[in-house]
C-alpha cells in the first residue's frame, strides 16, 4: 500500500520570503499522480498544484512550484513571496494511475501547518 | 468556492440520534467521495461513488450509511454514532473516477460532534 509522509508538522516563514514543505512517499508503482492541497482555517480543501509522475518537468502554478524527485520519492512544495493568505494546513497526496475498474483513492499525508509572520 | 457544497456546516448529535449529511456538486462531475478528517490524523477515505454506483467502502462501520441518488448529490446517513466519530466530514467530487484528468474538488466540510 502507498504511504505519504510529511515530516514537518509545523513551519513558519516571514511574509515575502520563500518556504519549502517536504513530502515523501512510498510506492512500487511507476505511474501515479501527486498533489498538494491547502486547507485554510475555513476548512475548504483547495487544490494547489498537481504533478504527473511521467513528466520530468516540475509543475508550477504562479508562486507555487514543486521539486519532484522520482528516484528519491520526494515531492516538495516551494512557496515564493509568501503572503498572509498562504497560512493554512498543507497536505501532500498520492494517487495511482487511473484504472478502469475498481477504486481510485487519494492517500494523504499528515499535513504541515504553515504560519506566515508579518 | 469550489462548486461543492455541504450542509449542515456544524452538527451536534447524541449517540441515539439519526441525522444526515448532504453534499451537492455543481460541477457536472460523476464521481463523489466521503472523507473523514480527525485531529492529528491523515484524511481517511470512507466511500466512493462513480456514476451513482458505490465502488469503494473502506471498511466503514455500518452506522455510517451513504446514499447517492444521482451524480450531483451524496448523503451520509448517521445513526447510533460513537463519540470517536466526532470529526470533520469532507465531501469531494471529480469528473470521473478513473479518468486521466481526475482531480478531486472538496466541499467545506461538516464539523460533527457526537455527545
Amino acid at each position: 500500500a502507498q504511504t505519504v509522509t510529511q515530516s514537518q508538522p509545523e513551519m513558519s516563514v516571514q511574509e515575502a520570503e520563500t518556504v519549502t514543505l517536504s513530502c515523501t512517499y512510498d510506492t512500487s508503482e511507476s505511474d501515479y499522480y501527486l498533489f498538494w492541497y491547502k486547507q485554510p482555517p475555513s476548512r475548504q480543501m483547495i487544490l494547489v498544484i498537481r504533478q504527473e509522475a511521467y513528466k520530468q518537468q516540475n509543475a508550477t502554478e504562479n508562486r507555487f512550484s514543486v521539486n519532484f524527485q522520482k528516484a528519491a520519492k520526494s515531492f516538495s512544495l516551494k512557496i515564493s513571496d509568501s503572503q498572509l493568505g498562504d497560512a493554512a494546513m498543507y497536505f501532500c497526496a498520492y494517487r495511482s494511475q487511473p484504472i478502469i475498474q475498481g477504486a481510485q483513492k487519494l492517500v494523504f499525508g499528515q499535513g504541515t501547518r504553515l504560519t506566515i509572520n508579518p | 468556492e469550489t462548486g461543492v457544497t455541504q450542509t449542515p456546516r456544524h452538527l451536534v448529535m447524541g449517540m441515539t440520534n439519526k441525522k444526515s449529511l448532504k453534499c451537492e456538486q455543481h460541477l457536472g462531475h460523476n464521481a463523489m467521495y466521503w472523507y473523514k478528517q480527525s485531529a492529528k490524523k491523515p484524511l481517511e477515505l470512507m466511500f466512493v461513488y462513480n456514476f451513482k454506483e458505490q465502488t469503494e467502502n473502506n471498511s466503514v462501520p455500518s452506522r455510517f450509511s451513504p446514499e447517492c441518488p444521482n451524480s450531483s448529490h451524496l448523503f451520509l446517513h448517521l445513526h447510533t454514532l460513537q463519540p470517536e466519530d466526532s470529526a470533520l466530514y469532507l465531501c469531494a467530487s471529480s469528473p470521473q473516477q478513473g479518468s486521466l484528468e481526475e482531480t478531486q474538488y472538496f466541499g467545506p466540510g461538516t464539523r460533527l460532534l457526537v455527545l
